[in-house]
């Protein structure tokens, strides 16, 4: 267990529809990561925040955005979903910025019908 | 081109077999480079963790980098079948301090007893 904490496990929706996905990062760490693991696309870095601020940014569609609160637990607010959407999306948290090591969830598996 | 490009197997090896796990990357100016071992239905987990050129040993584990021909490797000595599980190369593409996590799509390892 990495201690970080991913919500809900599953979701099923359908198009044109809007998702949230929650993550709260390990205890202590300022840093989180949003990532999407599709079978053709294999897993690919979407944004970062760290402490509340955004930092980096990926290939995140402008459908998507992201947000860290001030308790640091960070939101992945998915809309207008496609079926492309499909994936797993994945959190992880690391110490800083810079650090080298990031802790990653288990996963919320996004199915859009 | 993929920025980091990656066999996605599967390979198949008995129990106590050496494997070889292999990335190429594109861009010569990365120096951060790791592996991932990722088990099914699981999140990524660090396994090994390699800076600029060189090799570095973990237990059964050894990463290798060779930066003139661009090329990242694990081998896994004595394997055993907990080791069955997807690898993943990754690339840190900083050039600001914060990390920024290029993957692969991954290698499916399946050890048979």
């Amino acid at each position: 267990d990495s201690g970080v904490t991913q919500t809900p496990k599953h979701l099923i929706t359908a198009t044109g529809q809007r998702v949230t996905l929650r993550c709260s990062p390990r205890s202590g760490d300022l840093s989180v990561y949003w990532y999407q693991q599709s079978l053709d696309q294999g897993l690919q870095f979407l944004i970062q925040y760290y402490n509340g601020e955004e930092r980096a940014k990926g290939n995140i569609l402008e459908r998507f955005s992201a947000q860290q609160f001030p308790d640091l637990h960070s939101e992945l607010n998915l809309s207008s979903l496609e079926l492309g959407d499909s994936a797993l999306y994945f959190c992880a948290s690391s110490p800083s910025t810079g650090n080298n090591e990031q802790f990653f969830g288990p996963g919320t598996r996004l199915t859009v019908l | 081109q993929k920025e980091v490009e990656q066999d996605p197997g599967p390979l198949s090896v008995p129990e106590g077999a050496i494997v070889s796990l292999n990335c190429t990357y594109s861009n010569s100016a990365f120096q951060y480079f790791m592996w991932y071992r990722q088990y099914s239905r699981k999140g990524p987990e660090l396994l090994m963790y390699t800076y600029s050129s060189g090799n570095k040993e973990d237990g059964r584990f050894t990463a290798q980098v060779d930066k003139s021909s661009k090329y990242i490797s694990l081998f896994i000595r004595d394997s055993q079948p907990s080791d069955s599980a997807t690898y993943l190369c990754a690339i840190d593409e900083r050039n600001t301090g914060f990390q920024k996590l290029v993957f692969g799509t991954g290698t499916r390892l399946l050890v048979s007893p």
